[in-house]
């Protein structure tokens, strides 16, 4: 049981290049969170997934896209990379929660990008 | 506007010696307050889950409290593998059919031997 697991775990980009970072979880859950942590920041979301084939926008999109076409997989892409998207990357999961809408998130290891 | 608070940034403290870390909230309908530890360099490890005010939860040598406004998490008699950075994240309304997940920015915990 590997829980979410992150590729890569470092890239280096320059200005304008693109990739997709992977994420992959084997919980079963439906809910998927792409996040950037920045010194002095704390965690801030990007984009999350409720379910397969469902995306919505956290509190920092812009410049980022996402699909989730599988349920353990959700994809994080930068078009177009811009310095300013230098951070650490965590994906989380988490279970809709049998007690109602609470649920905790379970992370992945992280994925440090750097911009040059 | 909604906002979580940790303080402080940053604490030191020696082996066996008590303390507190603070998680100040202002959000509309709390749903649920996390506490999650962070080592360097890894993802964040989820610790407790609180639900409403008054509540406590243990595990080894932490508390967590849940006032109407703030969580403590307490540590007693800490040893240097709880040095870690201590996150505190609420979970509120966003709309009627969705939540949002706000993250504090978290203390630096150092124990000295």
């Amino acid at each position: 049981n590997a829980g979410v697991t992150q590729t890569p775990k470092f890239r280096v980009l320059k200005t304008g290049q693109s990739m997709t970072l992977l994420c992959a979880q084997d919980m079963n859950h439906e809910y998927m969170y792409w996040y950037r942590q920045d010194p002095g920041m704390g965690l801030r979301l990007i984009h999350y997934s409720v379910g397969e084939g469902t995306t919505a926008k956290g509190e920092v999109p812009d410049g980022y896209n996402v699909s989730r076409l599988k349920k353990q997989n959700f994809l994080l892409g930068l078009e177009s990379a811009a310095p300013s998207q230098t951070s650490v990357y965590f994906c989380a999961s988490s279970s809709r929660g049998a007690g109602g809408p609470v649920h905790e998130q379970y992370f992945g290891p992280g994925t440090r990008l750097t911009v040059t | 506007e909604d906002q979580v608070t940790q303080s402080p940034e940053a604490l030191r403290l020696q082996e066996g010696e008590s303390s507190s870390l603070n998680c100040s909230y202002t959000v509309s309908g709390l749903r649920g307050l996390f506490w999650y530890r962070q080592d360097p360099g890894k993802g964040p490890e989820f610790l407790f889950t609180l639900y409403s005010a008054g509540e406590e939860k243990e595990k080894e040598r932490l508390k967590a409290t849940l006032t109407k406004k703030e969580s403590f998490l307490h540590i007693t008699a800490p040893k240097p593998e709880d040095s870690a950075t201590y996150l505190c994240a609420v979970q509120a309304p966003q709309d009627s059919s969705a939540s949002k997940i706000i993250f504090g920015s978290g203390t630096r915990l150092s124990i000295r031997p």
